[in-house]
């Protein structure tokens, strides 16, 4: 969507490589989140920033995803060591503004 | 309990008619927002509409329109004079909390529309 800028928009990763996926908001948005959305789901919240710390983490599956914010604008989600359950849409929003998202296929 | 209700995993409506997507919802929260989004098959979320629990009136946006009844904890998006480019899924989500809280999004598991000649 327009202001959120997402990338790559597709990615193909072999099972037990790590991947980068990348948020990059307009200026001037504070708060940001990544959502996950599954084949045939709704989606699911994975984590909040409100500038560059990460109040709620609640939704990372798993010690395997992390993800950091630098200089209130950019952020990145890392999966360590990816599984073919990881396969999914990667979503990032600022506010209530979606990006076009990253579909991630662990082959 | 879900917080977020789609009943409806699939509609179709005829082009030119009008059709109904259900949502329920459940919070405990005074203060909180609902929201519809479009999903065609290129995968990006489009925004609505937009209700918020302390609105008088139903929201409209063009031919949107969110049928609010707070009691029965319901916001089901009427979408009118439907269109061939209407076919898409569509989520309802939730916000809790007020716009200061920045509160993240939970998000049914959608419906998806058809439309027919």
């Amino acid at each position: 969507g327009a202001g959120v800028s997402q990338s790559p928009s597709n990615k193909v990763t072999e099972k037990g490589k790590d991947v980068e996926l990348r948020c990059d908001p307009i200026s001037g948005h504070t708060a940001l989140y990544w959502y996950r959305q599954s084949l045939g789901q709704g989606l699911e919240f994975l984590i909040y920033f409100q500038g560059n710390s990460a109040p709620d983490k609640s939704g990372l599956p798993s010690d395997r995803f992390s993800a950091e914010r630098t200089g209130g604008s950019v952020s990145t989600l890392t999966i360590q060591r990816t599984q073919q359950e990881d396969s999914a849409v990667y979503l990032c929003a600022v506010g209530y503004t979606f990006g076009s998202g990253t579909r991630l296929t662990v082959v | 309990a879900q917080k977020i209700t789609q009943t409806q995993p699939g509609m179709f409506v005829q082009e030119k008619e009008a059709v109904t997507l259900d949502c329920t919802y459940d919070t405990s929260d005074p203060s909180y927002g609902l929201f519809w989004y479009k999903q065609p098959s290129s995968g990006e979320m489009i925004f609505l509409i937009y209700q918020g629990s302390y609105d008088q009136q139903n929201a409209t946006e063009g031919r949107y329109s969110l049928n609010f009844q707070k009691a029965r904890k319901s916001a089901n998006l009427v979408i009118s004079a439907s269109q061939l480019g209407d076919s898409a899924m569509y989520f309802c989500a939730m916000r809790e909390g007020g716009w200061a809280t920045a509160s993240k999004l939970t998000f049914g598991t959608g419906t998806r529309l058809q439309v027919t000649l």
